[in-house]
């Protein structure tokens, strides 16, 4: 049962256009969620997160915004720029008790940036 | 330097075979982890730990073992590699609540 969907595997934009991926998740003890960015023959790196008790976020071209009702988030990269090409991974944390939060990830989107 | 550090960056094996990966960080967390990625799959948790005397199973431990040699270390085995454990492999490290720093990955081929 997957508690992190990314439904969209691929994701193509024009370059200097918005970048929109999206994410759901089913487990409403989740309380942090952060982005991760991808690229080939390298290690995931930590882009944004936000709280539950916020409802966006803010970093430069890159903003995430949640809402808890739909249990959806979505981060927005504006403009985007060829170097954005990579793939994106969510991320949901949880408190799992015994001092310990736990990160689930989404399958990830692969996003291309056409120059 | 990079901050966590793994090797090896590629391995191949055969069946049956006992194989470790490696990892090392110098950003001086506390915790470490394990996970594996599969095309289409995402990464999923193998082993974690929160410090040098505790070690906790993830979602997909069964095949797999770890040791916590020190804060800054953390391996992990193949007892018995199969080919089903064919995969990229990621280390992490985190110092507080949430956010987890990886390394580069190691790829891992089972022949």
């Amino acid at each position: 049962d997957q508690q992190v969907k990314q439904n969209s595997p691929s994701l193509s934009v024009q370059e200097g256009r918005i970048s929109i991926l999206n994410c759901d998740y089913t487990n409403s003890m989740f309380d942090y969620f952060l982005w991760y960015k991808k690229y080939p023959a390298e290690g995931p790196t930590f882009l944004i997160s936000i709280s539950s008790i916020k409802d966006k976020n803010e970093d430069g071209r890159f903003t995430v915004f949640l809402n808890k009702s739909a249990k959806h988030l979505s981060l927005h990269i504006v403009p985007s720029q060829p170097g954005d090409s990579a793939v994106y991974f969510c991320a949901a944390s949880a408190w799992s008790g015994a001092g310990s939060y736990q990160l689930t990830f989404g399958k990830g989107t692969k996003l291309s940036v056409i120059p | 330097d990079a901050d966590v550090t793994q090797t090896p960056r590629n391995r191949i094996t055969k069946t049956g075979k006992r194989i470790m990966l490696e990892c090392s960080q110098t950003k001086g967390h506390d915790r470490m982890y394990w996970y594996r990625q599969d095309p289409g799959l995402g990464l999923r948790l193998i082993y974690y730990s929160f410090d040098v005397k505790d070690i906790n199973k993830g979602e997909i431990s069964d095949g797999y073992s770890v040791s916590r040699q020190a804060q800054a270390k953390f391996s992990l085995s193949l007892e018995s590699a199969i080919p089903n454990q064919t995969a990229l492999y990621f280390c992490a490290t985190s110092g507080g609540f949430t956010t987890q720093y990886f390394g580069p990955g190691t790829r891992l081929l089972v022949l």
